[in-house]
C-alpha cells in the first residue's frame, strides 16, 4: 500500500508570497490531518478532516491559512500571505476511520517551507 | 490542558540500552503513543500503551504508569540507525487527535 504523499518536499518563498501544499492520503483513509512542526519541536495540529468536512480547525490561523479537501481524498493547505514565522515543516497524516481513539497515524514526509 | 514533557537529548553507545521518559499532565487520558522521526523524515508509529505495564515489540518496549502520569520508551541493543527524534503523544480532543510531546533527540555513538 502506498503511503501518504506530499508535494512539494521543499519550498522557498519570499514573505508576503502565497504558497500551497498538497497531500494525498492512504487510500481508504477517511481522516486527514495537517500539522506544523517547528524546528526541534513536536508536530502541532492545524486542522482535521473527516472525509470532506473540516471538523477541527481551532488551531488554524484563519487570517492567512486555508485548507480544502474536495471529494474527501486529496487535500491542499494554503498560506497567503506567508510570514517569516511560517517557516516550518508541514506534515500531512491520515488514518482509516473516525469513531475510535486515534493513537496511530500515518504521516507523509512533509513539506519544508522556508520564508525569506 | 495537555502537556507532555521529555528530555531534549539523550546520548548512548551502540549496543547499549536507553530509556526515554515522558511525563504528562492531562485529564481524560486515553493512553500514550510513541513515534520515531529521522531527520527530514516522516514520524512513524512505534507503539501504544492504553493500560499500565510494559509492551514489547522487538528491540523496543514501551511502559505506562497511569498512577504516576509517566511513561517511557526503552530501546535495547542500540544501533546507529536508531539515531533519531522520539516523540510521545497522547490522543486528545475526545480521542480524535494527537498531542505530541516536546521530543527527545537520541544520538547513538560508536
Amino acid at each position: 500500500e502506498a503511503g501518504v504523499v506530499q508535494s512539494p518536499r521543499y519550498k522557498i518563498i519570499e514573505k508576503k508570497q502565497p504558497v500551497a501544499f498538497w497531500c494525498n492520503p492512504i487510500s481508504g483513509h477517511n481522516t486527514l490531518y495537517w500539522y506544523r512542526q517547528n524546528l526541534g519541536q513536536g508536530p502541532e495540529l492545524l486542522i482535521r478532516y473527516e472525509n470532506e468536512e473540516a471538523v477541527d480547525d481551532s488551531q488554524l490561523p484563519k487570517d492567512r491559512f486555508s485548507a480544502e479537501r474536495l471529494k474527501g481524498v486529496d487535500s491542499t493547505l494554503k498560506i497567503q500571505p506567508a510570514e517569516l514565522g511560517d517557516s516550518a515543516v508541514y506534515l500531512c497524516a491520515s488514518r482509516r476511520r473516525a469513531g475510535t481513539v486515534t493513537y496511530e497515524q500515518y504521516f507523509g514526509p512533509g513539506t519544508r517551507l522556508t520564508v525569506t | 490542558g495537555q502537556s507532555l514533557e521529555q528530555p531534549s537529548e539523550v546520548t548512548a553507545v551502540e549496543g547499549a540500552i536507553v530509556q526515554i521518559n515522558c511525563t504528562y499532565q492531562t485529564s481524560g487520558f486515553y493512553g500514550l503513543s510513541w513515534y520515531q522521526q529521522h531527520d527530514g523524515g516522516a514520524p512513524t508509529f512505534l507503539s501504544y500503551n492504553a493500560l499500565d505495564g510494559l509492551e514489547e515489540t522487538g528491540r523496543f518496549s514501551s511502559f505506562l504508569s497511569r498512577s504516576d502520569s509517566y511513561g517511557y520508551l526503552l530501546l535495547q541493543e542500540l544501533q546507529m540507525k536508531d539515531s533519531a527524534s522520539y516523540f510521545c503523544a497522547e490522543p486528545t480532543g475526545g480521542g480524535n487527535k494527537l498531542t505530541f510531546g516536546t521530543g527527545t533527540q537520541l544520538k547513538v555513538e560508536l
